[in-house]
């Protein structure tokens, strides 16, 4: 059965650091890791999709690294933001099984 | 808006009544979702349809649960019964079809069982 660890669970840092949460997954043979973002209350948003023969994926100041043999990605935050305090849920896909870890709670303080 | 979108987004209701949900999913997608969040983790699959067939459904979906999506467009998910163990947000999400596709999720609804 496929476990996904998110690691801290939850990260407080002053505003304009650099940050990475970190995402661990047991079984290797998945077809995609995707990280989102859940604001309190709220449904989830889709930052970046990595499919499994990809290594890394971009969008503005965030990229996402995908190391499928060890089980591990990584979202980087560039230059951390107040707006960017959430939640932080990786989930990684095998057929229709979407598998999500418990997310990393993060708090930017200005 | 042509994102999913979910009604109601709050629901309390007292243990022993039931409660139907409704997703509108993203219009050109054939495949639709639902996955439950309880507070601290992650959500979990409950079930998709592809189309209006239902296609798989996670243990987690006990025999008071059922879901349709009778025209492949709209889909409810109804609660029999409710429990205090049923509260949580219920989310809904659509993709294109292909397991590889990225899931579009809607706004959720809460839901508190008393």
């Amino acid at each position: 059965k496929q476990e996904v660890t998110q690691i801290p669970a939850a990260l407080s840092v002053p505003e304009g650091e650099n940050l990475v949460l970190n995402c661990s997954f047991t079984d290797s043979a998945i077809y995609n890791l995707q990280w989102f973002r859940q604001d309190p209350g709220k449904g989830l948003t889709s930052l970046l999709l990595i499919q499994s023969s990809q290594r890394e994926q971009t969008s503005g100041r965030l990229n996402a690294s995908l190391d499928k043999s060890s089980g591990r990605s990584t979202l980087y935050i560039a230059a951390s933001q107040p707006g960017d305090s959430a939640t932080y849920l990786c989930a990684v896909r095998r057929d229709n099984d979407m598998r999500f870890g418990a997310g990393t709670r993060l708090t930017v303080k200005p | 808006d042509t994102g999913v979108s979910q009604d109601p987004r709050h629901k309390i209701t007292k243990r022993g009544q039931n409660v139907t949900f409704r997703c509108d999913p993203i219009s050109e997608h054939n495949r639709l979702y639902w996955y439950r969040q309880t507070l601290g983790q992650g959500p979990e699959f409950l079930t998709y349809f592809q189309n209006e067939a239902q296609l798989e459904k996670s243990r987690l979906l006990s025999d008071r649960f059922s879901a349709e999506r009778p025209k492949g467009s709209f889909s409810t998910l109804e609660i029999q019964r409710t429990e205090q163990g049923d509260s949580a947000m219920y989310l809904c999400a659509s993709s294109p079809q292909g397991a590889r596709e990225t899931q579009y999720f809607g706004p959720g609804t809460r839901l508190l069982v008393l």
